[in-house]
């Protein structure tokens, strides 16, 4: 089965540092999303992305996030000065369509640390 | 708004015992329902979902799911559990109709399976 790859598996920054992580989307998929999960905690939506340009986002993703898609086959996530709290496994994940129903394919994620 | 609730973080079972996984969901429209896994190290895989039709869902690996409209429950059981079970398991709910499908995750649950 096709697979959505996510780099680094491992991130640890300082905090106020900006990271950037990777994500490679299934080829032929064009609707692109960031999930996070705080340890303990549900697995919370960030951003979905369509057409190079940000589709829907939650409250979680403010000022300090931006997606983007630099060229056909990555999809990143940035965020601008890390805070304690962004300490989290962030989740890359795409489908082909917009259909509600189909399913979302993941990845592994990235566990991201602040200190 | 919509929810999911999975009650109990940890279940733990003994191999060839039944497995059952709750969710409860709140939703104002007629939701999709999904359950996904995620084994260590890997990303989240679709399980099964319900998309209004069968009330009854199979999924991969022996495991079922029941829509019950009454009981806004669609919890996860298999008959016997095996070893390769132990995983994380997340149930989660979509707007039928939404315009991007995000997902609303519960907060998972631990199935640990005793020798």
């Amino acid at each position: 089965e096709p697979e959505v790859t996510q780099t680094p598996s491992h991130q640890v920054t300082q905090m106020g540092q900006e990271v950037i992580l990777r994500c490679v989307p299934i080829s032929n998929h064009l609707y692109f999303y960031w999930y996070r999960q705080i340890l303990g905690q549900k697995v919370e939506f960030l951003v979905s992305f369509y057409n190079n340009e940000i589709s829907e986002k939650s409250e979680i993703f403010d000022d300090q996030f931006s997606v983007e898609r630099p060229d056909g086959s990555n999809f990143t996530l940035k965020i601008r000065s890390t805070k304690l709290e962004d300490s989290a496994m962030y989740f890359c994940a795409s489908r082909e369509t917009a259909t509600t129903n189909e399913k979302l394919f993941f990845g592994s994620g990235t566990q991201l640390s602040v200190l | 708004a919509q929810s999911v609730t999975q009650l109990g973080s940890h279940v733990s079972v003994s191999e060839g015992a039944l497995v059952l996984l709750r969710c409860n969901y709140s939703s104002s429209v007629p939701p999709y329902l999904f359950w996904y896994v995620q084994y260590p190290n890997q990303g989240l895989q679709l399980l099964l979902k319900y998309t209004s039709a069968a009330t009854l869902v199979k999924g991969i690996n022996g495991f079922e799911a029941e829509f019950k409209k009454s009981e806004t429950s669609f919890h996860l059981t298999k008959p016997s559990a095996h070893m390769s079970d132990a995983a994380e398991y997340f149930c989660a709910v979509s707007d039928y109709g939404g315009s991007q499908g995000n997902l609303i995750f519960g907060k998972g649950t631990k199935l640990s399976v005793k020798p």
